[in-house]
């Protein structure tokens, strides 16, 4: 496996499950993130960990719950959804003090909420 | 708040012409980088081109230059002799080197016609 791996592919829920987002770096980075992608909107930073720090978005909703066990590991937990949070949600990891060389990406995953 | 404007939310080119996408950022930092990155229907973001701010000279990447002005606040992307596989959403993203947050633009959808 390189870069990042994200987990499941496609998801589809219903408002009243609970269900997790895994996302997975094999980068050496220590700084991991969670972004929302909607349709012709600008990508959305819900949530960011790095050194170990959470940093997070005050608007993200509390129906969204992030876990970060270790820097190469990121959750993003999700109950009693809304359907306006169908979008496709994106990891990405970095390494602190390279901020020149960007982010990298997983494949993200996207999220039906019936 | 640093925000990210893409203007043009579709462009079209020609196979082996030229193309430009642009982009625009607001910021009050004097030292940052610029992105561009690609998201094909694999739905992976990838690098592009970056830029530092504090270097005047634009960026190049084989096919891809930009035309960076920093009073301006402009960055674009130039995609010369177009190729089908460079049809893609392009993302402009702004960062600061500290903290560690990106921000995107709405994004361009480039279609390339053979």
């Amino acid at each position: 496996e390189t870069g990042v791996t994200q987990t499941p592919r496609h998801l589809v829920m219903g408002m009243t499950n609970k269900k997790s987002l895994k996302c997975e770096q094999h980068l050496g980075h220590n700084a991991m993130y969670w972004y929302k992608q909607s349709a012709k909107k600008p990508l959305e930073l819900m949530f960011v960990y790095s050194l170990e720090e959470r940093v997070e978005n005050n608007s993200v909703p509390s129906r969204f719950s992030p876990e970060c066990p270790n820097s190469s590991h990121l959750f993003l937990h999700l109950h009693t959804l809304q359907p306006e949070d169908s979008a496709l949600y994106l990891c990405a990891s970095s390494q602190v003090g390279a901020e020149g060389a960007g982010y990298t990406f997983g494949s993200g995953t996207r999220l039906t909420v019936v | 708040a640093q925000t990210v404007t893409q203007s043009q939310p579709e462009m079209s080119v020609q196979e082996a012409e030229t193309v430009t996408l642009s982009c625009t950022y607001d910021t009050s930092e004097s030292d940052y980088y610029l992105f561009w990155y690609k998201q094909p229907p694999s739905r992976q973001m990838i690098l592009v081109i970056r830029q530092e701010a504090y270097k005047q000279q634009n960026a190049t990447e084989n096919r891809f230059s930009v035309n960076f002005q920093k009073a301006a606040k402009s960055f674009s992307l130039k995609i010369s002799d177009s190729q089908l596989g460079d049809a893609a959403m392009y993302f402009c993203a702004y960062r600061r080197r500290i903290p560690n947050d990106m921000r995107f633009g709405a994004g361009t959808r480039l279609t390339v016609k053979p």
